[in-house]
């Protein structure tokens, strides 16, 4: 079945320093969302990629969704404590199923 | 407010003692799923509903059940509980179309001794 690879699991950060996030998946996708989970939380959506080779910018935030649409990444430029959390990738196949990685638990400190 | 509402946050129950975890969506959404969340394992789907009556197994349906008699109702059902089980779970709820977001509900934590 379609399986969605995540790394790294945690990443500690100085504040200020940059973040990535890999998800590579074993089939090619549909579509591939990013949720934030806060510590205590629970994931809330951020974006959907839907294009190969699409990038989307939320402000310090970028995502890129690969040329093959099998595969993903999301950068933090200057992280700041707010950026605390678990960041999961989330493939969705043909078959309509969203599949999470297991997600990368980001600390910063300040 | 669009929300999914989970009932309830937390429960602490002994082993064999059946108990149902509710959620409810607001949003007529069609698609409904629970989600298991345990360290270092991420979101693991346990089942999921299409629509009304509409249900099938997700990567970890073992001991567990589910029933969608309304559209806006998806109750996770664990008929006999084991320590096993002790997890953050998730309910879900999206569109049922390709290109839509997840809204998930604020969690239920189960501790089974």
């Amino acid at each position: 079945g379609q399986q969605v690879m995540q790394i790294p699991q945690y990443q500690h950060v100085q504040e200020g320093e940059d973040f990535t996030t890999y998800c590579n998946s074993s089939t090619t996708l549909s579509n591939i969302q990013w949720y934030k989970q806060r510590p205590g939380g629970h994931p809330v959506f951020l974006i959907q990629l839907v294009k190969s080779g699409e990038v989307k910018k939320q402000k310090r935030l970028t995502f890129q969704f690969g040329e093959a649409k099998k595969n993903s990444s999301l950068h933090i430029t200057a992280t700041q404590t707010t950026d605390v959390g678990t960041y999961f990738c989330a493939g969705r196949g043909s078959n309509y199923k969203l599949t999470f990685g297991k997600g990368t638990l980001l600390t910063v400190n300040p | 407010e669009a929300q999914v509402t989970q009932n309830p946050r937390y429960l602490i129950t002994v082993t064999g003692k059946k108990l149902t975890v509710t959620c409810s969506q607001n949003m007529n959404h069609e698609y409904m799923s629970w989600y298991r969340q345990d360290p270092g394992l991420g979101l693991r789907q346990i089942y999921y509903s299409m629509n009304v009556e509409v249900t099938d197994k997700g990567d970890v349906p073992e001991g567990y059940k589910v029933s969608r008699k309304e559209k806006r109702n998806f109750p996770l059902i664990l008929e006999s509980p084991s320590p096993n089980q002790t997890s953050l779970y998730f309910c879900a709820s999206s569109l049922f179309r390709q290109n839509t977001e997840a809204f998930f509900g604020q969690g239920t934590r189960l501790t089974v001794v």
